[in-house]
Order: C-alpha cells, then structure tokens, then sequence
C-alpha cells in the first residue's frame, strides 16, 4: 500500500531564514504526483507546489522549491527567506495517475521565530 | 480559478439531529467529489469519494447510513450527518476536481466545524 511519511512533527526557523521540510512516500507506481499543501490556522487547504513524477526537473514556487529523488522516493520542500506568513501546518500528498485518491502525510508544524 | 465553497462555516447541533454541509465548485464542473475528516492536530482522514450522479464509495469504517453523502449535479456534494453524537464533532472538509483541473489536483473549501451538544 502507498504510505507517505513526514518525519518531523515540528520545525521552527528564524524569519529570513531556510528551512527544509522531509517527505518520504512509498510506491510501485511509475506514475504519479506529489504535491505540499499548507493548512494555516484558518485550516483552509493551500496548494504550494506540486510535482509530476515524470517530470526530473524539480518544481519551484517564488519561495517555495522541492528536492525531488525519485529513485529514493523523497520529496522535500524548501522554503527560503521564511516569513510569518508561512507559519502552518505542511502536508506531503501523493495520488497515483490511476486512482484519484490522495495519500497524506501526518503533517510537519512550521514555526516562525520573529 | 478552482473554488470551491462550504456551508455552513460553523454549526452547532443538538444530539440525535441531523444537519447538512454543502460542498460547492463555484467555477468548475466538479466530476468527484471527496469529503474528509480532520481531527485536531492530525491529517485529513478521507470518509467518501462520489461521482457525479453515482453513489459514493465509502472507505473501511466509515458508516453510511450515519453520514449521508449526495453528488446530484457537478457543482454540488452534499454531507448529511444523520442523528450526530458528541463523537461526530469535528472539522469536515470537501475537496472537489474535475476535468479542467489538473493533473488530479484537488481544490479543497474551507471546512465546516461541527460541534455537536
């Protein structure tokens, strides 16, 4: 069965800063996405990048970069020059190209230090 | 693009009634539907996928003559939760895609907090 594990349930950095988030899937699929979504406190669900497994060059948003290593199955998310705003909880997803389900990660809590 | 509306935002309800959460695509034609369930500090649990105009699929464990889920048209999922408990409380979230959006993405609205008394 396809697993995502995030294995940090909180991170905090320094605004300004760069902070990492880790993301580990597991699958036998060749085809598939993956995608971060933020949850700030209003708890709206927000798309911040997303990445095409066929694709190698790694997604990038403004801020926002992944590590994509498909064949180590890992799926970071960069988040340069950190601001309040980014302060949420981050979820790894993956789905399949055949299945329209979404695998969550737990979650990572990302505190902003002012 | 891609929005996607809940209502009510909040409800309130007495044990043992029912009450109804709309799940709407505002711009889109929404082919399925999800509904999730999110308890605090933890990630989104799926309860339900539903097509339009089919009768949703339920994952293991969750009951459907309790949470009754209706995909009449493309841009409307409903999520009733008949006779609620103090242990149905917490935060429904709808997700919806479609064929204009892309690569399976799924738009999600802003949840509905139920608290059931």
């Amino acid at each position: 069965a396809q697993t995502v594990t995030q294995s940090q349930p909180e991170m905090s950095v320094q605004e300004a800063e760069t902070v990492t988030l880790s993301c580990t899937y597991d699958t036998s699929e060749s085809d598939y996405y993956l995608f971060w979504y933020k949850q700030p406190p209003s708890r709206q669900m927000i798309l911040v990048i997303r990445q095409e497994a066929y694709k190698q060059q790694n997604a990038t948003e403004n801020r926002f970069s992944v590590n994509f290593q498909k064949a180590a199955k890992s799926f970071s998310l960069k988040i340069s020059d950190s601001q309040l705003g980014d302060a949420a909880m981050y979820f790894c997803a993956y789905i399949e190209d055949s299945n329209y389900q979404l695998i969550w990660g737990a979650g990572t809590k990302l505190i902003i230090k002012p | 693009g891609a929005v996607v509306s809940q209502h009510p935002s909040r409800v309130i309800c007495k044990s043992g009634t029912s009450v109804k959460i709309e799940c709407r695509s505002l711009d889109f034609q929404a082919t399925t539907m999800f509904w999730y369930r999110q308890f605090p500090k933890q990630s989104l649990m799926l309860m339900a996928t539903s097509n339009e105009g089919s009768k949703a699929t339920y994952e293991q464990g969750v009951e459907k003559d309790k949470f009754l889920i209706n995909h009449a048209s493309l841009t409307l999922s409903t999520l009733t939760v008949t006779s609620a408990h103090p242990e149905d409380s917490s935060f429904y979230i709808c997700s919806a895609s479609g064929w204009a959006t892309t690569s399976y993405e799924q738009y999600f609205g802003p949840g509905t907090r139920l608290t059931v008394t």
